[in-house]
């Protein structure tokens, strides 16, 4: 059973505009969430996180919103570029902290 | 080293074969981290270390898969008796013990079992 969904296999947005990926997780006691960015034939690379502690952690164009209620984190990357074309996975660390469990991942196409 | 470095980047195999993957994670890290990434899927736990010892290795699907780390930097992940199945990229990642709690990946090793 996916602890960690991301619901939607891809994404396309035009460059400039804002991209919007989502992510739901189960486990209420999750206290830590991570994005990563893939490449092909390139290991993920982190992007951004956030702690429980905080609903909005922002850096540069990308800022990761989490709602602990509804069990869901989005992350939001304005403005996009073609640039940011890649996979990405949404990630959290299980509660013995010895794990993170990725999702699936949604692949973002930006298009000029 | 600058990074995690997984050795060899490619592994073609026959099945039955016994396979070794390298990693050599970042100099000082003592948390290391196996995951293993079927085509279209998130890269899914397999074992961490922290030091030398097996912290958590609930994530290895059966006992053909084995990882070890004698000396708490390089490990390696090895594999007996290979099945088409096992066929996947294997990523290795680390994570220092203080500080932000992120792992930083390597590219990863891509076995291929025929």
């Amino acid at each position: 059973d996916q602890q960690v969904k991301q619901n939607s296999p891809s994404l396309s947005v035009q460059e400039g505009r804002i991209s919007i990926l989502n992510c739901d997780y189960t486990n209420s006691m999750f206290d830590y969430f991570l994005w990563y960015k893939k490449y092909p034939a390139e290991g993920p690379t982190f992007l951004i996180s956030i702690s429980s502690i905080k609903d909005k952690n922002e850096d540069g164009r990308f800022t990761v919103f989490l709602n602990k209620s509804a069990k869901h984190l989005s992350l939001h990357i304005v403005p996009s570029q073609p640039g940011d074309s890649a996979v990405y996975f949404c990630a959290a660390f299980n509660q013995a902290g010895t794990a993170l469990i990725f999702g699936k991942g949604t692949t973002l196409s930006v298009s000029s | 080293g600058a990074g995690v470095s997984q050795t060899p980047s490619n592994k073609v195999t026959e099945k039955g074969k016994y396979v070794e993957l390298r990693c050599d994670p970042i100099s000082g890290h003592t948390a290391l981290y196996w995951y293993r990434q079927s085509l279209g899927q998130g890269p899914e736990f397999l074992i961490y270390f922290q030091g030398t010892g097996a912290a958590d290795d609930s994530g290895l699907p059966n006992d053909r898969f084995f990882a070890v780390r004698p000396e708490g930097s390089v490990s390696t992940l090895k594999i007996q008796r290979t099945e088409r199945g096992d066929s996947a990229v294997y990523l290795c990642a680390s994570k220092t013990t203080a500080g932000a709690n992120v792992l930083t990946f390597g590219a990863g090793s891509r076995l291929t079992v025929l």
